[in-house]
Parts: structure tokens; sequence; C-alpha cells
């Protein structure tokens, strides 16, 4: 069964420090994975997906089929950058996928 | 208007009450979805419309009734609700062809029930 495992429910980092939020995936074929944003009193909305390669507000994610992973990285966090993070994975279903969410603390 | 709309903001309503909340979007969709979101947690998946037919129930108890009017409108009827069921109800929409494109999200209608 497809599933989205995101280790972390809290990352707290300092504003300046490189900052990774975790996403494991099982799918059975070529994935197609998406980061999706919530930032407090605002929509959910998406943030980058694989398939597009763009970096999106200093933030970038590879595809690493080997690990089934599909890794959140940015180099220097932002106290902007406070909010909680999606992972997600279409199913042939025609259902988004989300995993748990981690929720990014960026200290001033 | 690239935006997904939704109303009301808030809603408060007694158990024995009925009400709708409504979505809307012009970006020429053809798939709109019904999700509900607890604080700090993902958005769990309640129905999907495609080509304004019912595609996806995920066993959502009746007393949910989603309706798609017309390819731009979206309402979710509400009746005898618990408690339990007070939550962020967002609702998207995205291009025909399921969850691999991307969705878009409004900025949900926050109920409670007392």
């Amino acid at each position: 069964a497809q599933r989205v495992t995101q280790p972390e429910k809290l990352l707290s980092v300092f504003k300046g420090a490189p900052v990774e939020l975790k996403c494991n995936y099982s799918y059975s074929g070529s994935p197609e994975l998406f980061w999706y944003v919530q930032y407090s009193r605002q929509r959910l909305q998406l943030l980058l997906r694989h398939i597009s390669r763009e970096s999106i507000k200093g933030f970038t994610a590879d595809l690493n089929k080997g690990e089934t992973s599909f890794h959140l990285k940015k180099p220097f966090a932002q106290e902007e950058d406070s909010a909680m993070y999606y992972c997600a994975l279409p199913d042939q279903g025609g259902k988004l996928i989300f995993g748990q969410g981690t929720e990014l603390s960026v200290k001033p | 208007d690239t935006e997904v709309t939704q109303t009301p903001k808030h809603l408060v309503m007694g158990m024995t009450n009925k009400k709708s909340l409504k979505c809307e979007q012009h970006m020429g969709h053809r798939a709109m979805y019904w999700y509900k979101q607890k604080a700090k947690k993902p958005p769990e998946l309640m129905f999907v419309y495609s080509y304004e037919k019912l595609s996806i129930n995920e066993s959502v108890p009746s007393r949910f009734s989603p309706e798609c009017p017309n390819s731009s409108l979206l309402n979710l009827h509400l009746h005898a609700l618990q408690p339990e069921d007070s939550a962020l109800y967002l609702c998207a929409s995205s291009q025909a062809g399921g969850a691999f494109n991307e969705q878009f999200f409004g900025p949900g209608t926050r109920l409670t029930v007392l």
C-alpha cells in the first residue's frame, strides 16, 4: 500500500541554519511527490513538486528512489519559513496521500 | 480568478441544526474535493467530484451530504452533526485527472458543533 512517512512531528532551528524535513514513501512504480505548506492562518498551498524540479522560496527536494525519500531542504532558514509542511503522494485511485506533517519553527 | 473561495469562514451549529458549506472556483477545474482537517494534522479526504459526478466517498457518515450543482460550485450539507465533527473543512480543486495534478485549496470553513 502507498504510504508517506514524515518522522519528525516538530523541527526547531535557528534563523540562518540549514533545514531538512524528511519524507519517506512506499510506492510501486515511479512516484510523483509533492510538498505542501500551510502557514499560520493561511491556506494549504503547493510548495514544490518532484516533476517540476523547481526551487521555491529557496527550498529544494530531490527524489531518491534508492532510499525512497523526498526530503525538503533549505540552506538558510528564515523566520517566515515557520509553518506546517506536508509531503504528499498521489495514489492510483485518484487520492492524495499526505504524511502526518512536520511543524517547522525557525527561531530568531 | 485563480483562487478557491469558501463560505462561511466560521460556523457554529447545534447538533440538531442543518447548515451548508459552499465552495467556488473559476479556474475551469473539473475535479473538486472536500477535506476535513484537525489542528496540526493532515487533511483527511472526504469526497471527490470529477466532472460533476461523485467519484470518491471515503465512507463518510451520511450526516455529511455533498452536492456539485455545476462545474464551479461544490456544497457540503450538514445535518445532525456531532461535537467530534468540529474541524476545519477544506475545499480544493484541480484539473481533471485526479491527484497527480496540483490541488488548489480554499481557506477553509472552521466548524464548531455544540
